[in-house]
């Protein structure tokens, strides 16, 4: 079956600029995750969305945001973009929480 | 302190075995998960572990846990140089509906 697909693959913004990240989770999953990864920071935890409901935040400033529709598929959204925003942002998916959660390519993003 | 954490390197020769640690600090850990991160690629779910379990092995893996310590292990067999590449060591816990990482393991294997 058709693992997890994230898309763009890569972008460019500037500073001050939005962005929109999509990501298909397998199918019949309904579980979403979104995770940052720097060099610096490493991998860190964004938020879960399931059934369309979010269901637990990590520690981000309120530019971050997303949501997921009715076929599970999810967005992440980031406003006023910073250098610092400048990483690879991987999406899971799973049936139900964490527990074999399968992660996307990832979409890399640099502002500039 | 990190919640997970790994050393940052380890080098092998091909056909040896890699030990790659963890140590986490939440006793309320659930589950301990294994992934693997190849150049330009997301992170492969290599293996899990529930934490009532001291070992789980799945064909060149091992994990061994050791929760009094709270340390993890994953052993790779007869390592190849496609195993090269960036290893994670994960918690999740109950109520939180996120993995928590480590900082990650370079594993370099010299032909």
């Amino acid at each position: 079956k058709a693992g997890v697909t994230q898309t763009p693959r890569y972008l460019i913004k500037t500073r001050g600029q939005q962005v929109t990240l999509s990501c298909s989770p397998i199918s019949g999953h309904r579980s979403v995750s979104w995770y940052q990864q720097t060099p610096g920071q490493g991998l860190q935890f964004l938020f879960e969305y399931f059934s369309e409901t979010q269901r637990n935040k990590g520690n981000f400033p309120g530019r971050f945001s997303g949501r997921q529709f009715s076929n599970s598929r999810s967005e992440m959204n980031v406003s006023t973009l910073e250098l610092g925003d400048s990483a690879l942002y991987l999406c899971a998916s799973s049936f139900e929480g964490p527990t074999e959660a399968f992660f996307g390519q990832g979409t890399r993003l640099t502002v500039v | 302190g990190e919640d997970v954490e790994q050393s940052l390197f380890l080098s092998v020769r091909e056909g040896d075995s890699s030990v790659i640690n963890c140590t986490y600090t939440d006793s309320s850990s659930t589950y301990l998960y294994w992934y693997k991160q190849e150049p330009g690629a997301g992170l492969q779910l290599l293996t899990y572990i529930f934490s009532n379990m001291d070992m789980k092995q799945d064909q060149r893996l091992t994990v061994l846990l050791n929760k009094k310590d709270k340390h993890l292990s994953l052993r790779i067999a007869d390592t190849q140089t496609g195993d090269s590449a960036i290893y994670f060591c994960a918690e999740s816990r109950t109520g939180r509906r996120a993995l928590t990482f480590g900082s990650g393991t370079r594993l370099q294997v010299q032909p």
